[in-house]
C-alpha cells in the first residue's frame, strides 16, 4: 500500500543532541500524527497536527504540519537514552480515510 | 485516559487451533481497528468497525474473523492460521471513523506465533 516517505530510515543519537526527522508526500494530508514504538509494544501517540502551519510541542518534542500540507517534521531536543525506538509518521488525506504510515525512523544510541 | 488494552500479550498457536484476540477501550470511541504489523514495518490495516458495524475489510483472509460485541470491545477470532500470519496484532480506536480530525490510539498489541 501507499506509504509516506519518511527520512532518515535510521539515525544514531548521542545524549544531549537535537535530532530531526520528516515525512513527505505527493498528496495533500489533512491530519499528521507522530507515533513512537518500542520493541514488542504498540505505537504511542506523541503529537497530533490538524492545521497547515501548526507547530505543536510535547515536552522535548516539536512537530510541524507543513504549510503545503504535504509534509511534516518531528524534532527531539536534548535527546536522552529512552528516546531510542522507532518513530512513525502517519496521516489521513480526508475524513474517513485510512491512516497512511511512513516507513519509520529507527533511532539508535551511538556506541 | 487514552488507553486501549489488549489480551493476551503473547500467543502461540498451532495451525489447527482456534483462538481469539481481545481489545477493549473505555474512551467512548465509536471506531475500532485491527492492524497487523510485521517486524520493522509499519502497521497494516485489516478491519475497521464504526458504531459496531464492519466498515472496512482490507481483503483479509477468512481465517481472520472480527467481531464487535459492543462499543467498547473488539475481538479477532483466529482459525487455521498459517506460519506467515505470525506478527504483532494491534488494536486501535478513535472517536469516529469519518470525523474531520481523527486520531487513532493504539493498544500494546498481541505477539502471535503460529507454529
Amino acid at each position: 500500500g501507499q506509504q509516506l516517505n519518511q527520512s532518515p530510515q535510521s539515525m544514531f543519537i548521542q545524549e544531549g543532541e537535537d535530532v530531526s526527522m520528516n515525512c513527505t508526500s505527493s498528496s495533500i494530508f489533512n491530519t499528521w500524527l507522530w507515533y513512537k514504538q518500542d520493541p514488542g509494544e504498540g505505537p504511542v501517540l506523541l503529537i497530533a497536527l490538524y492545521k497547515a502551519g501548526e507547530l505543536t510541542s510535547n515536552g522535548r518534542l516539536t512537530a510541524q504540519f507543513g504549510i503545503t500540507r504535504k509534509d511534516s517534521f518531528l524534532n527531539i531536543s536534548a535527546s536522552i537514552p529512552s528516546d531510542v525506538g522507532i518513530y512513525f509518521c502517519a496521516g489521513t488525506r480526508a475524513a474517513g480515510n485510512k491512516l497512511t504510515f511512513g516507513g519509520g525512523t529507527r533511532v539508535l544510541v551511538k556506541p | 485516559d487514552t488507553e486501549v488494552t489488549q489480551t493476551p500479550k503473547h500467543l502461540v498457536m498451532g495451525m489447527t487451533n482456534k483462538k481469539s484476540l481481545k481489545c477493549e477501550q473505555h474512551m467512548g470511541h465509536r471506531a475500532m481497528y485491527w492492524y497487523k504489523q510485521k517486524a520493522k514495518k509499519p502497521p497494516e490495516l485489516m478491519f475497521v468497525y464504526s458504531y459496531e458495524k464492519l466498515s472496512i475489510n482490507e481483503s483479509v483472509p477468512s481465517r481472520f474473523s472480527p467481531e464487535c460485541p459492543n462499543s467498547s470491545l473488539l475481538n479477532l477470532h483466529l482459525h487455521a492460521l498459517q506460519p506467515e500470519d505470525s506478527a504483532l496484532y494491534l488494536c486501535a480506536s478513535s472517536q469516529m471513523w469519518r470525523g474531520p480530525q481523527e486520531t487513532q490510539y493504539f493498544g500494546p498489541g498481541t505477539r502471535l506465533l503460529v507454529l
